[in-house]
């Protein structure tokens, strides 16, 4: 099966910078996905790794560390829009599932 | 370039009773994948259709069924309903067979089902 693990909640300061940690176990890794859920609404992609390392897109980085089933997401210059959920998801090559963490709730203070 | 659309956005329903939701997956798209999101929680895998047929299902009891059209459209049957049933039901459309950045899931914005 596939357990994945995030903060439940974290608070930052706008302007600021924010990690966010996601541990997996998956014996069919094939990629990590994070997404962001602002409260009802629907989820919306923000990256995406299947190699190590760290992908970069604006204010958003991703890094992935397959050996250590590690992955974290970095928010720079918060903003007050990027108070959401944070969710990370593993797709597994053995079924082509993509499946969830419960979510890192983001509170950003002014 | 038409996104996902689910319908109805909200409904309630009483204990017993059944519900369909649907779906229309992204332009392009094949794939159709539903899960159900409890407050505060992460989405839950229900089951994914590709080509009509029911390709991968999660953790859930036969009381939740789907289908998928020729078209491509789908749809989430829950009979017997229970309270625990209440939650946001999304669906997500992909294309099968891509991988990378693109094959990600596109999310319709829900159906949020109230179970009294």
């Amino acid at each position: 099966g596939q357990n994945i693990d995030q903060p439940t909640e974290m608070t930052a300061t706008e302007g600021a910078i924010v990690q966010i940690n996601c541990t997996y176990q998956t014996s069919g890794f094939n990629g990590l996905f994070w997404y962001q859920q602002h409260a009802g609404e629907a989820p919306t992609f923000l990256s995406y790794n299947v190699l190590d390392g760290l992908e970069e897109k604006g204010r958003f980085s991703s890094f992935l560390s397959r050996s250590k089933g590690y992955s974290y997401l970095l928010l720079k210059e918060l903003q007050m829009k990027d108070s959401a959920s944070y969710l990370c998801a593993v797709r597994d090559w053995r079924d082509d599932k993509i499946i969830f963490g419960k979510g890192t709730r983001l509170h950003i203070l002014p | 370039d038409a996104g996902v659309t689910q319908s109805p956005t909200h409904l309630i329903k009483t204990r017993g009773q059944q519900v369909t939701l649907r779906c229309s997956p992204k332009s392009g798209h094949d794939t159709v994948s539903w899960y159900q999101q409890a407050l505060g929680q992460g989405p839950q895998f229900i089951f994914q259709y590709y080509e009509e047929e029911e390709r991968q299902r999660g953790n859930f009891p036969d009381r939740f069924s789907g289908h998928q059209f020729p078209n491509y459209s789908s749809e989430l049957n829950v009979n017997a309903l229970l309270l625990g049933d209440s939650a946001l039901y999304l669906c997500a459309s992909s294309l099968a067979g891509t991988r990378g950045p693109t094959g990600e899931l596109f999310f319709g914005e829900g159906s949020r089902l109230t179970v009294l």
